[in-house]
C-alpha cells in the first residue's frame, strides 16, 4: 500500500524565519508527487513534481524531488503570517492518478 | 468559474441519524473524487466517479456509506446511520479528465461532519 509521512506535525516560526518542510514516499511505481496548501478550507495545488534534482519555485515557495532518497522537501524563505496553513504532500495511487494518498500534512503557524 | 461547492458546510447530527452530503463539482468536470480525513488522520480516498459511473469505490468504509451521481452532474454521499467515527471532513474533488499526474484534481472546502 502506498504510504506518505510528513515531518514535521507541526511548526511555530516567526516571521521572516525560513522553514523546510519533508515528506518521504512508499509508493510501488513512481509517478509524481503532490504539494498542497490548505488554509482555511480547500486544499488548493502548489507544486507537481516528477524528476529528481529539478526545483520548482513560485515566489516565496520553492520545492525540491529526491527520487533516490524517495522524499521531498517544501521550502518558505521570508515567511509571513499568511503562510500559516497545512501543508499537504500526496502521490498518486500506483494504479491510477485519480487516487491520490496523502500524508497527514504539516501545520505551519507563523506569528508575528 | 465556479470552483467545487459542497453543502452543508457543517453538519451536526446524533449517532444513528442519517446525513447526506452534496458536491457539485467544476461544470464540465466528468469526473468526481469523494475524499475523507477524520480526526488526528490524513486525507483519504473514498472513490471514484466518471460521469455517472463508479470507477473505483475501494475507499469506502463499510455499507453505511452510499455515494450516487444520478445524471453524471452532482453526487451526494449518504451516511446511514452515522456512527461517531464518521465524524470528520468529507472533500468532494473533481477533474476534467482522469488526470495524469493528479494536479489537475480540484477540491472543494469541505464538508464538516460531526457525529455526537
Amino acid at each position: 500500500e502506498d504510504k506518505v509521512v510528513q515531518s514535521p506535525l507541526s511548526l511555530v516560526v516567526h516571521e521572516g524565519d525560513t522553514v523546510t518542510l519533508n515528506c518521504s514516499y512508499e509508493v510501488t511505481n513512481f509517478r509524481s508527487l503532490l504539494w498542497y496548501k490548505q488554509e482555511k478550507k480547500a486544499p488548493t495545488f502548489l507544486f507537481m513534481l516528477t524528476s529528481s534534482g529539478i526545483e520548482k519555485k513560485s515566489g516565496r515557495l520553492s520545492s525540491i524531488l529526491d527520487k533516490k532518497e524517495l522524499s521531498s522537501i517544501l521550502n518558505i524563505t521570508a515567511t509571513q503570517t499568511g503562510d500559516s496553513a497545512i501543508y499537504l504532500c500526496a502521490v498518486p495511487n500506483t494504479g491510477t492518478a485519480s487516487k491520490l494518498t496523502f500524508g497527514t500534512g504539516t501545520r505551519l503557524q507563523v506569528t508575528l | 468559474e465556479a470552483g467545487v461547492t459542497q453543502f452543508p458546510s457543517h453538519s451536526v447530527i446524533e449517532k444513528g441519524q442519517t446525513v447526506t452530503l452534496r458536491c457539485d463539482p467544476i461544470s464540465g468536470h466528468d469526473n468526481l473524487y469523494w475524499y475523507r480525513r477524520v480526526m488526528g488522520k490524513e486525507i483519504k480516498f473514498l472513490l471514484h466517479f466518471v460521469k455517472e459511473s463508479k470507477q473505483d469505490e475501494s475507499g469506502m468504509p463499510n455499507n453505511r456509506f452510499l455515494a450516487e451521481r444520478t445524471g453524471g452532474t452532482y453526487s451526494t454521499l449518504k451516511v446511514q446511520p452515522a456512527e461517531l467515527e464518521d465524524s470528520g471532513v468529507y472533500f468532494c474533488a473533481s477533474s476534467q479528465e482522469v488526470p495524469l499526474y493528479g494536479n489537475t484534481i480540484y477540491f472543494g472546502e469541505g464538508s464538516w461532519l460531526t457525529v455526537v
